[in-house]
């Protein structure tokens, strides 16, 4: 079973910056993409965009472009979503996900999910 | 289009049959997976590829594609399958996109 860890629930203000982090196996962890999913409050889940930590070969949804930074270190097998300026409208959970390549991305693994709350 | 479609709700009697569909455009040249979220939890993939289920995943789980269109089918639903269920295929960028979700209610 893999098993990815992500950072906790964080409390923000409208303006400031954050970093939460999924950290993953340490076998194989550059084999394979980490996703990261946003799902706001009641809603959906929403593709934001992949990473794939041996090279940082990064591609965002275009929703989430030049909102959000994604990065990955490998040393320490970990990935991070970054926010620079957060927004209200960024209070929501955020999942990352294994992605395994077939013919298309499925996520076979997910970590518990990070509650980010922002207030004005 | 980029969209995947699915209905907002569906309901099965326990131990009946329900099949929850997924349209969109791409789904004619990819594959979409399928992901099942319990309230108050992380999703899990129940279905992949071609009819693939992860281990661990019950055989009453099964998949299927025709044109534009994927499904889920659950035979003989059973109280825990209550839960949302979201498509995922990749889009005519070469992006990913989820569908809005299911709701599955179990009678």
């Amino acid at each position: 079973e893999v098993l990815l860890v992500q950072s906790g629930g964080e409390v923000k203000k409208a303006g400031e910056s954050l970093k939460i982090s999924c950290e993953g196996p340490t076998n194989s962890f550059d084999s394979y993409w980490v996703v990261w999913v946003r799902q706001m409050p009641g809603k959906g889940l929403e593709w934001m965009g992949v990473i794939y930590p041996d090279d940082s070969d990064t591609r965002y949804s275009p929703p989430f472009q030049g909102h959000v930074t994604i990065s990955a270190d490998k040393s320490t097998t970990t990935a991070y979503l970054q926010w620079n300026r957060l927004k209200a409208s960024d209070s929501a959970i955020y999942y990352c996900a294994r992605g395994v390549v077939a013919t298309t991305i499925y996520l076979d693994s997910w970590g518990q999910g990070t509650l980010v709350t922002v207030s004005t | 289009s980029s969209e995947l479609t699915q209905d907002p709700a569906v309901s099965v009697a326990l131990g009946q049959t329900v099949r929850i569909t997924c349209q969109g455009d791409n789904l004619r040249s990819y594959y979409a997976s399928w992901y099942q979220q319990k309230p108050g939890q992380a999703p899990i993939l129940v279905m992949f590829g071609k009819n693939r289920r992860p281990s661990g995943i019950p055989d009453r789980f099964s998949g299927s594609n025709s044109g534009n269109t994927a499904s889920l089918t659950i035979t003989g639903a059973q109280a825990e399958d209550e839960a949302d269920y979201y498509c995922n295929s990749r889009d005519s960028s070469h992006l990913y996109v989820f569908g809005s979700g299911t709701w599955v209610t179990v009678l």
